[in-house]
């Protein structure tokens, strides 16, 4: 069964600490997105890749960076964490414009 | 920038019902899919209709698309209680040779399926 690997399921980190989120797939996909989910906001796209070493902004990038070095890993950074970035973050892959999405479970931020 | 709207809201039935959700979007599309969500769960790929079809089935799923009115209903029938969830569109409305896409998905509806 193909699968969306995030690292962590919960996570707490202090004000201005770097964040890694790291996202695994085992499916050889080219595509992967990064979202951030918040009540009455739905999901919001931040980054997303099309291909090993591209990265494209979403909607909404500030404070946020990412890195794919290897086709099947695709990582989010928060440079400095801030209250405002406490949220559930959601990775997806997909193989390509005409299929889904596959998504992980999540992982859920708190900055404090 | 939200391009989907879900309406209702909230959906709450008994089971065995018919649930109908629907989503509306502001540019043309590509395609446009359904997701459902798990309470603090990753979202699951449901059903996936392209711009110039009309309406797609699988299982006890059926989708509807409108592009002359924006808009898409999906209907789930004789539902259960495992069907509670959160229901997602998302249209993909990237130019359709481009390189790269990605989805935007609008705020859900949240439906709870009373045994």
């Amino acid at each position: 069964d193909v699968k969306v690997t995030q690292s962590s399921r919960y996570l707490v980190k202090r004000t201005g600490e770097k964040v890694f989120l790291e996202c695994v797939q085992d499916m050889d996909h080219e595509n992967m997105f990064w979202y951030r989910q918040d009540p009455g906001l739905g999901l919001r796209l931040i980054y997303f890749s099309y291909d090993v070493k591209m990265k494209e902004k979403g909607d909404i990038p500030e404070g946020y960076s990412v890195s794919r070095e290897k086709k099947e890993r695709f990582s989010l950074i928060l440079e400095s964490a801030s209250t405002n970035q406490t949220s559930m973050y959601l990775c997806a892959s997909s193989y390509r414009r005409s299929y889904g999405y596959t998504f992980g479970s999540g992982t859920r931020l708190t900055v404090v | 920038s939200q391009q989907g709207e879900e309406d209702p809201q909230a959906l709450s039935i008994q089971e065995g019902e018919n649930a109908t959700m629907n989503c509306s979007y502001k540019t043309s599309i590509n395609n446009l899919q359904w997701y459902r969500q798990n309470s603090g769960r990753g979202l699951v790929h449901l059903i996936l209709i392209r711009s110039n079809e009309r309406e797609k089935h699988s299982g006890r799923l059926r989708v509807t698309l409108d592009t002359s009115k924006k808009s898409s209903s999906l209907l789930i029938t004789a539902s259960r209680a495992a069907d509670t969830a959160s229901y997602f569109c998302a249209t993909d409305t990237s130019y359709s040779g481009a390189g790269s896409y990605q989805l935007t998905f609008g705020k859900g509806t949240k439906l709870s399926v009373i045994p």
